[in-house]
C-alpha cells in the first residue's frame, strides 16, 4: 500500500546531541512536510518542501532544518534538542497542497 | 496567521448518544477537513468538505461546510468506543498548508 513511512517510531536523544527523524513516501506526491505536535495541541507546521522549493514558517526556531535528498524522502535535523522539543512529529505528503497523507509520526524524548 | 476556534475541547458522552463539534475561522477557506487521531498515531482524513452549503457523510460521521466559509461541523451518531480520539478541523485556501484547529478530545463511556 502506498504510504508515509516514518522511522524510527520512537526517539531518545540527549539534551543538546543532533538528532535526526526520518520520512519516506511511495505516493510520489511532491510536497512533503514536517510538523511538531505537542501533547494535547493540534499540529504545527514547521516548514515543508513544494517540490524541491524549501518554505519555512517564520516562526520555526533556527535549531531545525530540513533535507529533502529526492522526491521520496525528507529529513528533520534537529541541531541542539532541548527539553522543549519533546514532542511528537509528523510528516505529511500532499499532491499539490491535496491529498494531505500523514504519517504516524515520531516521539521523541529528550534526556 | 489564519486560526480556528474548535470547540468543545473536551466531550464525555455516553455510548450510543449524538456528538456534535464546530470549528469557526476568521476568514474564509476553500476546503475544510475533518481528521481523527489515537494516541500514538498521525491523523487520519475522515471527511474533505470543498464546497459551500457541501452536506458529505461517511458511515455515522456527517460534516457541513458552512455557507460563509468561515464555519464547519461534525457530527456523529450513536456513538461506540472506539469513536474515541482527538478530532482535528482543518481548513485550507487554495495552495496553502493546512491549518488546524485546536482539536476536540472525544471520550465515550460504555
Amino acid at each position: 500500500d502506498a504510504m508515509v513511512i516514518q522511522n524510527p517510531r520512537y526517539q531518545v536523544t540527549q539534551f543538546g546531541k543532533p538528532v535526526t527523524l526520518s520520512c519516506s513516501q511511495t505516493l510520489n506526491h511532491n510536497v512533503m512536510y514536517w510538523y511538531q505536535q505537542k501533547s494535547s495541541q493540534a499540529p504545527k507546521l514547521l516548514f515543508h518542501y513544494y517540490d524541491k522549493d524549501f518554505n519555512n514558517e517564520a516562526d520555526t526556531p533556527d535549531n531545525f532544518q530540513s533535507r529533502r535528498p529526492n522526491t521520496s524522502f525528507c529529513f528533520l535535523d534537529i541541531r541542539s534538542p532541548g527539553l522543549g522539543d519533546a514532542a511528537m512529529y509528523l510528516c505529511a505528503t500532499s499532491r499539490g497542497h491535496l491529498d494531505y497523507t500523514f504519517g504516524s509520526g515520531t516521539r521523541l524524548t529528550v534526556v | 496567521g489564519q486560526q480556528l476556534n474548535q470547540s468543545p475541547q473536551s466531550m464525555f458522552i455516553q455510548e450510543g448518544e449524538d456528538v456534535s463539534m464546530n470549528c469557526t475561522s476568521s476568514s474564509i477557506f476553500n476546503t475544510w477537513l475533518w481528521y481523527k487521531q489515537e494516541p500514538g498515531e498521525g491523523p487520519v482524513l475522515l471527511i474533505a468538505l470543498y464546497k459551500a452549503g457541501e452536506l458529505t457523510s461517511n458511515g455515522r460521521l456527517t460534516a457541513q461546510f458552512g455557507i460563509t466559509r468561515k464555519d464547519s461541523f461534525l457530527n456523529i451518531s450513536a456513538s461506540i468506543p472506539s469513536d474515541v480520539g482527538i478530532y482535528f478541523c482543518a481548513g485550507q485556501l487554495r495552495n496553502t498548508p493546512l491549518v488546524f484547529g485546536k482539536g476536540t478530545r472525544l471520550s465515550v463511556i460504555a
